[in-house]
């Protein structure tokens, strides 16, 4: 298993700012996503956090508003830049350890803008 | 496209028993993944299918038809916990998770 440490756990931010969230992992993995769901919706895949690289971005999603860093195998960021009400949600910082295995989950940041 | 099934809501007595279904159409596959989600938490893994048939684990079973498409999550004597959404996933020939849009489950007395 993996334990994910996500922060932060919440935040009430203004629009035009920027907001960081961290993910550590107890342990090193293979793969680091982030996630993000929309009230009573599934998951929404944002980009797969690639170490030492450019992450690798859905579609509808780009780096210069979601750009990601994840300097080793244990730790990543997400920043949700120039922050618009429509980027109120939750974001999830998922983890796998190897390709057939289950993936992991952060306790998730509740992101709302005003 | 990929596409992922499953009823958006059911309704179960506590005690009883309750299955939740999910098909799916995806390039490829490798696996088939059963997540329980309270609300303002994040997923938790329940079962994992890869080969077809039944897998057990306590209250909860998971079954899976490859040539059908087709999976279930079987939970047995429900307890009011139970209540949640259900996450079906779907991973596909890249090993990327593809996630159905969940199932959220009512418990009653």
């Amino acid at each position: 298993s993996a334990v994910i440490s996500q922060k932060p756990s919440r935040d009430i931010c203004q629009r035009g700012t920027s907001l960081t969230i961290q993910c550590q992992v107890d342990s090193q993995v293979t793969m680091m996503f982030w996630y993000r769901q929309q009230p009573g919706q599934s998951l929404t895949l944002i980009a797969t956090a690639n170490q030492g690289s450019e992450a690798t971005y859905e579609s509808g999603f780009v780096i210069d508003k979601f750009p990601i860093s994840r300097p080793n195998l244990t730790f990543s960021t997400l920043t949700v830049s120039n922050m618009s009400p429509e980027d109120s949600s939750i974001y999830l910082c998922s983890v796998t350890k190897g390709e057939g295995t289950e993936a992991f989950f952060g306790q998730g940041t509740r992101l709302t803008v005003v | 496209g990929q596409n992922i099934d499953q009823p958006t809501e059911m309704t179960a007595t506590e005690g009883a028993i309750v299955q939740i279904n999910c098909t799916y159409q995806t390039s490829g596959f490798n696996g088939l993944f059963w997540y329980q989600q309270h609300a303002g938490e994040a997923p938790t893994f329940l079962s994992y299918n890869v080969l077809d048939g039944l897998e057990e684990k306590g209250r909860f079973s998971s079954f899976l038809s490859r040539s059908k498409g087709y999976s279930y999550l079987l939970l047995k004597e429900l307890q009011m916990k139970d209540s949640a959404s259900y996450l079906c996933a779907v991973r596909d020939s890249n090993y990327q998770l593809i996630w159905g849009a969940g199932t959220k489950l009512i418990i009653k007395p």
